[in-house]
């Protein structure tokens, strides 16, 4: 069965600091793979996907993930974290592009002064 | 380009009655996804379809939910008999090839 798993329900972290929010994924090939993010009450926004090719993804806001095949994970970065990155974090996987998402369970990531 | 609309963005009904949630994809977007988001959960797949047709709805309840995305008009989520493990927050997503989300219904059965 396909899965994606976010080990980390919450996460703390300092303003200024690094952030690392973990996804694992399980599928019979190789996924398509994005990360969203959901602030209190909103909708999701569409941070970075992965489709294929360079196994290092840009995405918005100052993030970028890494798509490691032998560790079945798309973990996602940010070099320094502002306050406004508090919000809900969903790592998703699809086994093409159009196809339904899994999702993660989600982190919830607070940012201290 | 307007982006995914979704309305009412809160819906309160008393059980027994009927919901109908209403998603207007993103334009030259032919393909609409519903998920569900119970309280403190991730979101779950419901049912993905494109004009006229449902091309998988795996995740539906095989009772009292069912969705349409006709010609014409907006994609339509309707909930009969609402209950209370119904409330929830419910997206619409379109895409060409990655999923762009609306800002969600929030249901509340009382």
């Amino acid at each position: 069965a396909q899965s994606v798993t976010q080990p980390d329900i919450h996460i703390t972290v300092s303003e200024g600091a690094s952030l690392e929010l973990r996804c694992n994924y399980s599928y019979g090939a190789t996924p398509y793979l994005f990360w969203y993010v959901q602030s209190p009450g909103q909708g999701l926004q569409l941070l970075l996907k992965y489709f294929s090719g360079d196994t290092l993804v840009q995405g918005i806001k100052g993030f970028e993930a890494e798509f490691k095949r032998s560790q079945s994970s798309f973990n996602l970065r940010k070099p320094s974290v502002h306050w406004s990155d508090a919000a809900e974090y969903f790592c998703a996987a699809g086994g093409a592009a159009g196809n339904k998402l899994t999702f993660g369970g989600g982190t919830r990531v607070l940012v201290k002064p | 380009n307007a982006g995914v609309m979704q309305n009412p963005r809160h819906l309160v009904r008393r059980r027994g009655q009927e919901a109908r949630l209403r998603c207007s994809p993103m334009k030259g977007h032919s393909h609409v996804y519903w998920y569900r988001q119970l309280p403190e959960e991730g979101l779950k797949f419901m049912v993905y379809l494109q004009k006229e047709n449902i091309i998988d709805e795996s995740g539906m309840p095989k009772e009292r939910f069912s969705a349409e995305f006709p010609k014409e008009g907006p994609s339509i989520l309707r909930i009969q008999q609402v209950v209370r493990g119904d409330s929830a927050a419910y997206f619409c997503a379109s895409s060409v090839d990655t999923q762009y989300f609306g800002p969600g219904t929030r249901l509340t059965v009382l």
